[in-house]
């Protein structure tokens, strides 16, 4: 069983929409989870972390966690074709230190 | 404050030669990752080091591959009789020595390693 599964997409949505990324992950011991953009040809960037059960809102971000369902989503309100990029879920328990364990990525397109 | 600094970008070595890749972690910075991405694919995990010591290597493969993080000077990962397979880009991230909860990394711009 992989530590973080995501889905692979591609996830179309309309510019405007609301975009629901999804993410779940296997160790109950995990603590701290990020979400990170990566644009085509480009390296990861961070977008938000939480590692408290409910919501994190940051400007059209909001990162939403569930220990109890070992489920991590990342919404984005009003799409912009700017988002179009792959998504990537990471969690880390302390137990392996700071150990980053990330999933394989969601392509997102948003289409004009 | 300057982000997490790799050298050099772009990289093209012929088969059988040996490729460095340096990272230099963000100030204050004590723990490097080291992640392989192939095109279309993930990020896939190498090796995870605090300086002068390597913390997990599962992700490495066992021949030809190694990384180190030296008490001064940057992170070097090093590929011995490079492969074409070895083609790809890999990733170099730091995190602060702060295990507290939320602790992040960042990343660097990548070196894009070529093998003809």
């Amino acid at each position: 069983q992989k530590e973080v599964e995501q889905n692979s997409g591609p996830l179309s949505v309309p510019e405007g929409a609301i975009a629901s990324l999804n993410c779940t992950y296997s160790d109950r011991g995990s603590q701290s989870f990020f979400w990170y953009r990566q644009y085509s040809g480009k390296s990861p960037e961070l977008i938000m972390f939480i590692y408290s059960n409910g919501d994190k809102e940051d400007g059209r971000f909001t990162a939403q966690l569930n220990k109890a369902s070992q489920y991590v989503s990342l919404l984005i309100r009003d799409s912009q074709p700017s988002d179009s990029a792959t998504y990537l879920c990471a969690v880390t328990r302390t137990n392996t230190g700071n150990q980053f364990y990330f999933g394989t990525g969601t392509s997102l397109t948003v289409i004009p | 404050n300057a982000g997490v600094m790799q050298n050099p970008r772009h990289l093209v070595r012929r088969r059988g030669q040996e490729a460095r890749l340096r990272c230099s972690p963000m100030k204050g910075h004590s723990h490097v990752y080291w992640y392989r991405q192939l095109p279309e694919e993930g990020l896939k995990f190498m090796v995870y080091l605090q300086k002068e010591n390597i913390i997990d290597e599962s992700g490495m493969p066992k021949e030809r591959f190694s990384a180190e993080f030296p008490k001064e000077g940057p992170s070097i990962l090093r590929i011995q009789q490079v492969v074409r397979g070895d083609s790809a880009a890999y990733f170099c991230a730091s995190s602060r020595i702060d295990r507290g909860l939320g602790t992040e990394a960042f990343f660097g711009q990548g070196t894009r390693l070529t093998v003809v």
